[in-house]
């Protein structure tokens, strides 16, 4: 079946510690991004990225760093400068608009929470 | 900038009832998008609906219905005869044409109470 799959589902770091989340797509998708969600905020944009070896910064890129090596994969690492880590992240892809000429749905991954202890 | 705003923090309805999400819109652009995601329990967020500035007809899928307003800048989502398993947080989100970056509400919880 075609989607996007995260891992692991909950992760647990240590406070100073990198940690890496890891987004696979089969969907054939262009664009991939990552949102942040905690209670209360919805959810805002950490990075995107339209193609390979490209990505933008969203509206929280600091403390976080993104690779696009291949169309299938964006992962995220939050870094030790992220001063509050502990939130559920969500990664997403969806067509590129100019395939289709029109902005198309995202298609979300299940999350991964992470919680820094 | 734009801007999404979902007032209603938590919602609760008996099951079977109608249950209407409002949905608040801010955006400089003439041509953009509206989306509705539920998200369940499990966290994923699954697409309900998506709607361009440019067609204001009122859509019905099943039990579920949205009247795009552009004149109040609202697009508000209701629920017909509400069941349990609709018990979920809803996201409004906007887009531009172009950029495809979702800004989203900050969701409804709904509980439907058996």
């Amino acid at each position: 079946d075609g989607g996007i799959t995260q891992s692991p589902k909950y992760l647990f770091r240590k406070e100073g510690q990198n940690v890496t989340l890891s987004c696979e797509q089969n969907l054939n998708h262009d664009a991939m991004y990552w949102y942040r969600q905690d209670p209360g905020q919805g959810l805002r944009l950490i990075y995107y990225s339209q193609i390979v070896n490209d990505f933008q910064k969203g509206d929280i890129a600091e403390g976080y760093s993104v690779s696009r090596e291949k169309k299938e994969s964006f992962p995220l690492t939050v870094t030790s400068a992220q001063k509050n880590p502990t939130a559920f992240y969500l990664c997403a892809s969806s067509i590129e608009i100019w395939r289709r000429g029109m902005n198309t749905e995202a298609f979300f991954g299940q999350g991964t929470r992470l919680t820094v202890v | 900038a734009q801007k999404v705003t979902q007032a209603q923090t938590e919602i609760s309805v008996v099951e079977k009832e109608d249950v209407t999400l409002d949905c608040v819109y801010e955006t400089r652009d003439t041509t953009y998008y509206l989306f509705w995601y539920k998200q369940p329990p499990s966290g994923e967020l699954v697409f309900l609906i998506r709607r361009n500035s440019f067609d204001e007809q009122n859509e019905i899928s099943g039990r579920y219905s949205w009247n795009f307003q552009k004149s109040t800048s609202s697009f508000n989502f209701t629920i017909t005869a509400s069941q349990v398993v609709d018990s979920a947080v809803y996201f409004c989100a906007l887009s531009n044409f172009g950029n495809e970056k979702l800004t989203f509400g900050t969701g409804t919880r709904l509980t439907i109470i058996p």
